[in-house]
């Protein structure tokens, strides 16, 4: 069936530092693919996403490009603030309807 | 509203009680989703409504949970005979479908509940 594997946590990483964090994905059709994040005490906010093959999602710094070829969605931030502190959720959804399929987080801690 | 209303924010009850967890979805979002999350872990798709046809029940765990929606508006979910595994966030989120639309899901903050 539909999935998505997301790298394992917790990551630890200092300010400043370059963060990756690894998502693919299995899927019947041609996925939108996302990413959200959920900041401590918060709920869920939609990050940025991507609807096909070589899109570029981006939001405050984040990139994940869609990669049709390699099933993957990875995102990326060149320069990490404590602020980005979260847990973050790869997803995809298959059509504007239908359910969302979740990764299973991983939850990034960023120190001064 | 302006976003997605979940009630009560916070749920502490008995084991063997039954609860109810209240979402008000975006206005004109044509469907409603509930998910699970319970601590430490990722989200578990429990049950989605999509105008009127019948919700996709394929995630509800046990025939103790289930829920309702009246048209495209406030949703219920009701969970009976709670058990200590049942504590957790539930989450409640709304999506514009159509076409040409990704239908990306606006969340709500969540029911925290602690089954004693």
């Amino acid at each position: 069936g539909d999935s998505v594997t997301q790298m394992e946590g917790p990551v630890t990483l200092s300010e400043e530092a370059f963060l990756t964090i690894n998502c693919t994905y299995t899927a019947t059709g041609y996925p939108s693919l996302f990413w959200y994040v959920q900041y401590p005490g918060e709920g869920l906010q939609l990050l940025l996403k991507a609807t096909k093959a070589d899109d570029k999602g981006s939001n405050k710094g984040f990139e994940a490009t869609y990669r049709k070829e390699t099933t993957s969605f990875h995102l990326e931030k060149g320069s990490v603030q404590v602020s980005d502190s979260a847990v973050y959720f790869c997803a995809l959804k298959l059509g504007s309807q239908g359910n969302l399929i979740f990764g299973k987080g991983t939850k990034l801690s960023v120190k001064p | 509203g302006a976003g997605v209303s979940q009630s009560p924010s916070n749920k502490v009850t008995e084991k063997g009680k039954d609860v109810e967890l209240r979402c008000d979805p975006i206005s004109g979002h044509t469907a409603l989703y509930w998910y699970r999350q319970r601590l430490g872990q990722g989200l578990e798709f429990l049950i989605y409504f999509q105008g009127n046809s019948a919700p996709d029940k394929s995630g509800l765990p046990s025939d103790r949970f289930s829920a309702e929606r009246t048209g495209e508006s406030v949703s219920t979910l009701t969970i009976q005979r709670t058990q200590q595994e049942d504590s957790a966030v539930y989450l409640c989120a709304s999506s514009w479908t159509g076409t040409g639309v990704t239908g990306e899901l606006f969340f709500g903050e969540g029911s925290r509940l602690t089954v004693l």
